[in-house]
């Protein structure tokens, strides 16, 4: 059973750094891996998607790696805004046309 | 092009009612999904549907739900006889079907309270 884990579960920092938000899966065999974020009491907005053939995924000032093999992604903020805050979720689907399976989040706060 | 429409937006049910959930899909997508969130909890895979047909179901609690996408019209997810423990955020997906680049689309959720 496909297991999603997000580390940390929350981030505070100030204007201007750069974030870096962590996913793990259990199981490497993934058709691909989606990053989405939701805003309080709102959706989700999709960010990004790397198929699983693919190293990375570029939009901006955000950049989603894979490393299938070692089951995990990381998502890349640059110069983050305090319009970055919101919660970051990875999701993966095992199989085309398949269900995806959520991380808990990583529930972001950028400080003015 | 308008995107994934879900109504209501919120939905106030007494224990004991029916809820009825719509989701419309975008525009030339054929596969629907259905998602629950529950308080302080993350997405929840629930039922994975394409025109008339359910493909997955295996998130679905056997009892009180139902879900359906028909020929003409919205997928509709249905939760009979309604408890506290259902109130949740419910979101609907959908997506171009089996093409190499199979995003999910999301829609901006129902939030169902059960008094």
């Amino acid at each position: 059973k496909q297991e999603v884990t997000q580390i940390p579960a929350a981030l505070s920092v100030p204007e201007g750094e750069n974030l870096v938000l962590n996913c793990s899966f259990t199981d490497s065999a993934i058709y691909n891996l989606q990053w989405f974020r939701q805003d309080p009491g709102k959706g989700l907005t999709s960010l990004l998607l790397i198929q699983s053939s693919q190293r990375e995924q570029t939009s901006g000032r955000l950049n989603a790696s894979l490393d299938k093999s070692s089951g995990r992604s990381t998502l890349y903020i640059a110069a983050s805004q305090p319009g970055d805050s919101a919660t970051y979720l990875c999701a993966v689907e095992k199989a085309a046309g398949n269900k995806l399976t959520f991380g808990g989040g990583t529930r972001v706060l950028v400080k003015p | 092009n308008a995107g994934v429409m879900q109504n209501p937006r919120h939905l106030v049910r007494r224990r004991g009612q029916e809820a009825r959930l719509r989701c419309s899909p975008m525009k030339g997508h054929s596969h629907v999904y259905w998602y629950r969130q529950l308080p302080e909890e993350g997405l929840k895979f629930m039922v994975y549907l394409q025109k008339e047909n359910i493909i997955d179901e295996s998130g679905m609690p056997k009892e009180r739900f139902s879900a359906e996408f028909p020929k003409e019209g919205p997928s509709i997810l249905r939760i009979q006889q309604v408890v506290r423990g259902d109130s949740a955020a419910y979101f609907c997906a959908s997506s171009p079907g089996l093409a190499v680049y199979n995003e999910q689309f999301f829609g901006p959720g129902t939030r169902l309270t059960v008094l």
